[in-house]
């Protein structure tokens, strides 16, 4: 089973407005966390958000929030306002500890466009 | 600017030869991660150091390797090289071996 699902290869949406990317995980661990990281065509990572299995909360930065719920092992990462920088392909990864060492393992990307 | 340094940018090299990509983590983190990003196998973990020591291996092949210096910067040292590693390789730190990792620019490896 693979460890980090986006479903959604390419997505478009219009300026202004706001967009989900969805992300689904697997994992036995109790410990893990969870993170965004967005990719333009430059080609650098940039960290977006972090949300740690035990926060009760959803985490949030600026436009940047991360919907959360961890009996469906879902970390949908929502975007408000979408602006035209935000093309780009944006990656779930999930951080766990099997063993006591840390792994991370990466999604496939989601790939999104943002309409004038 | 996420303050991972990566040298150097682009690399061209052919079929069977060793180079060595270096990574300077940011002022104070003691993490440092290798990737590989290849447009048929996505991003891939392939090491971890943390203070110097190898603390996971991911899916790192035997003709790569790496480690981590006494000032925390570290190698990866890409040797008998094939068409198929042409990739991005990203060095990624973060301040001990959880949270978020900052990623540097990349280095782009051309095997000719």
């Amino acid at each position: 089973a693979q460890k980090i699902t986006q479903t959604q290869p390419g997505m478009f949406v219009q300026e202004k407005e706001a967009v989900t990317l969805d992300c689904t995980y697997d994992t036995s661990d109790q410990s893990y966390g969870l993170f965004w990281y967005k990719q333009p065509s430059s080609g650098e990572m940039i960290f977006l958000i972090y949300q740690g299995s035990y926060d009760e909360q959803n985490a949030t930065e600026g436009r940047y929030s991360l919907n959360f719920q961890k009996a469906r092992k879902s970390a949908n990462l929502v975007i408000s306002a979408s602006q035209l920088g935000d093309s780009a392909m944006y990656f779930c990864a999930m951080r766990e500890r099997p063993g006591g060492y840390q792994k991370v393992t990466f999604g496939t990307g989601t790939k999104l466009q943002v309409i004038p | 600017d996420s303050g991972v340094t990566q040298t150097p940018k682009h690399l061209i090299t052919a079929t069977g030869q060793r180079v060595t990509l270096r990574c300077s983590p940011r002022s104070g983190d003691l993490s440092v991660y290798w990737y590989q990003q290849s447009l048929d196998q996505g991003l891939q973990f392939l090491i971890h150091y943390y203070n110097g020591e190898e603390r996971a291996k991911g899916n790192i092949l035997e003709r790569f390797s790496a480690q981590q210096f006494p000032d925390l910067h570290s190698e990866l040292n890409l040797s008998s090289l094939e068409l198929g590693d042409s990739a991005l390789y990203f060095c990624a730190s973060s301040v001990d071996e959880g949270n978020e990792q900052f990623f540097g620019p990349g280095t782009r490896l051309t095997v000719l």
